[in-house]
């Protein structure tokens, strides 16, 4: 059973416009949602994250919406830029478990992400 | 600020063996969390450690283990190893304390392959 799902394995995308990159779940107990940035032979990289409390949290060119009725967030960036090729994967977390669950973050399948010069 | 060190990088192992990977946290972190990644299975967790206790385990079979020792450095350990264990294991450390924002860094991973 797949609590997070993201449906598109792969986006191209040209530089300098917007990039947009999916995630649903199905799990209405998380209440905490990440995003992380990873490229080969490294670990992943935290780029944002979303309390459920909030619809949108922003960081330079990184806004994260999320729609909570939907189970649905995205990640939007912009301008695109060739760095930003990488894979991008959404986690999701129970954080109001009475603070039990901070390292247990449950992740989606990852979306390759290119930016083409 | 150093990061996350796993250790070994790489190393290869023969069905029915064990194995133990080893994660340093960033100085000063007290949560250490292990990870399996594989093509078919993505991300997946495996447990997190907290004050040297068990928090959190994923469902994994009792083969995978793991602990922590009081300078919150962390080993896992995986018995009677199968092909399928062959994976990159992941190791994040986070601060873990009330009002942080959650962020979990991970390490480089330890490449394990299972012949």
């Amino acid at each position: 059973d797949q609590q997070v799902k993201q449906n598109s394995p792969s986006l191209s995308v040209q530089e300098g416009r917007i990039s947009i990159l999916n995630c649903d779940y199905t799990n209405s107990m998380f209440d905490y949602f990440l995003w992380y940035k990873k490229y080969p032979a490294e670990g992943p990289t935290f780029l944002i994250s979303i309390s459920s409390i909030k619809d949108k949290n922003e960081d330079g060119r990184f806004t994260v919406f999320l729609n909570k009725s939907a189970k649905h967030l995205s990640l939007h960036i912009v301008p695109s830029q060739p760095g930003d090729s990488a894979v991008y994967f959404c986690a999701a977390s129970v954080r109001n478990a009475g603070g039990t669950s901070y390292g247990k973050l449950t992740f989606g399948q990852g979306t390759i992400l290119t930016v083409h010069p | 600020k150093a990061g996350v060190t796993q250790t070994p990088r790489y190393l290869i192992k023969t069905r029915g063996q064990q194995v133990t990977l080893s994660c340093s946290p960033i100085s000063g972190h007290r949560s250490v969390s292990w990870y399996q990644q594989t093509p078919g299975q993505g991300l997946q967790f495996l447990f997190e450690y907290f004050s040297e206790t068990q928090r959190n385990k994923g469902n994994f079979p009792g083969r995978f283990s793991g602990r922590q020792f009081s300078n919150s450095r962390s080993e896992m350990n995986v018995s009677t190893l199968e092909l399928g264990d062959s994976a990159l294991y992941l190791c994040a450390s986070s601060l873990r304390q009330g009002g942080n924002t959650g962020e979990l860094f991970f390490g480089e991973g330890s490449r394990l392959t299972v012949l």
